[in-house]
């Protein structure tokens, strides 16, 4: 199974509201970060948290994490409708160089 | 830069038929990364390689699939004998080593076998 699950697996809101999407993993990690896939197209890395990090802010972007739940979250404030997507979370652990992704949570945002 | 460039970009093929999917990754990248999406197991990583050199192909899933990369800026990823269930979205990705939560992907190549 893969390490990271999101939740929820689809979200649709209107555009200018707030979309939250929600991560949970495994097993410890070093750093854990947001990919973002417009249909058809290759994942785009967005954000980056480190595992001694809380919170991050990147733009309209704003990322938590929380070890001790093995758990993060990615806001997106003022929502549009170029927002649309689907957005991943991705771990990486140890010694490992390689990310292990989650299963994806597909934001519509409604013009 | 052109980004990571991926060919073919649709390939529709008859079960039993050799495929071959070509990456070249970002001029300067030393790691590169094979990737498969379905919408049943999602994002699987296959096989990635550093410095030209394959260092975990634990994802590989049968012995039909074979990878190389013969320099620094070109790679394969074969099928032989493709089968249906090999259809898929299959994922080229590169970054620097060492950088490996900075991944920079290709567009992709789409893969039916009928």
């Amino acid at each position: 199974s893969q390490q990271g699950e999101e939740d929820p697996q689809a979200l649709s809101i209107q555009e200018g509201e707030n979309a939250t999407m929600n991560c949970s993993y495994k097993t410890s990690i070093n750093n854990l970060q947001w990919y973002r896939q417009n249909s058809g197209r290759g994942l785009v890395h967005l954000i980056l948290i480190r595992s001694n990090e809380r919170e991050k802010h990147s733009g309209r972007l704003r990322v938590t994490l929380d070890t001790s739940k093995k758990s993060s979250s990615l806001l997106i404030t003022a929502s549009r409708a170029a927002d649309t997507a689907s957005y991943f979370c991705a771990t990486d652990k140890g010694s490992a160089r390689q990310l292990t992704f989650g299963s994806g949570t597909q934001l519509t945002v409604l013009p | 830069d052109a980004g990571v460039i991926q060919s073919p970009r649709h390939e529709v093929t008859e079960m039993g038929q050799e495929v071959t999917l070509r990456c070249k990754p970002i001029s300067g990248h030393n790691s590169l990364f094979w990737y498969r999406q379905t919408m049943m197991r999602g994002l699987e990583l296959l096989i990635y390689f550093n410095n030209n050199v394959p260092i975990d192909d634990s994802g590989m899933p049968e012995d039909r699939f074979s990878a190389k990369m013969p320099n620094a800026s070109f790679s394969t990823l074969k099928i032989q004998p493709s089968e249906p269930r090999d259809s898929a979205v299959y994922f080229c990705a590169s970054t620097l080593q060492g950088r490996v939560y900075e991944q920079y992907f290709g567009p992709g190549t789409r893969l039916t076998v009928t």
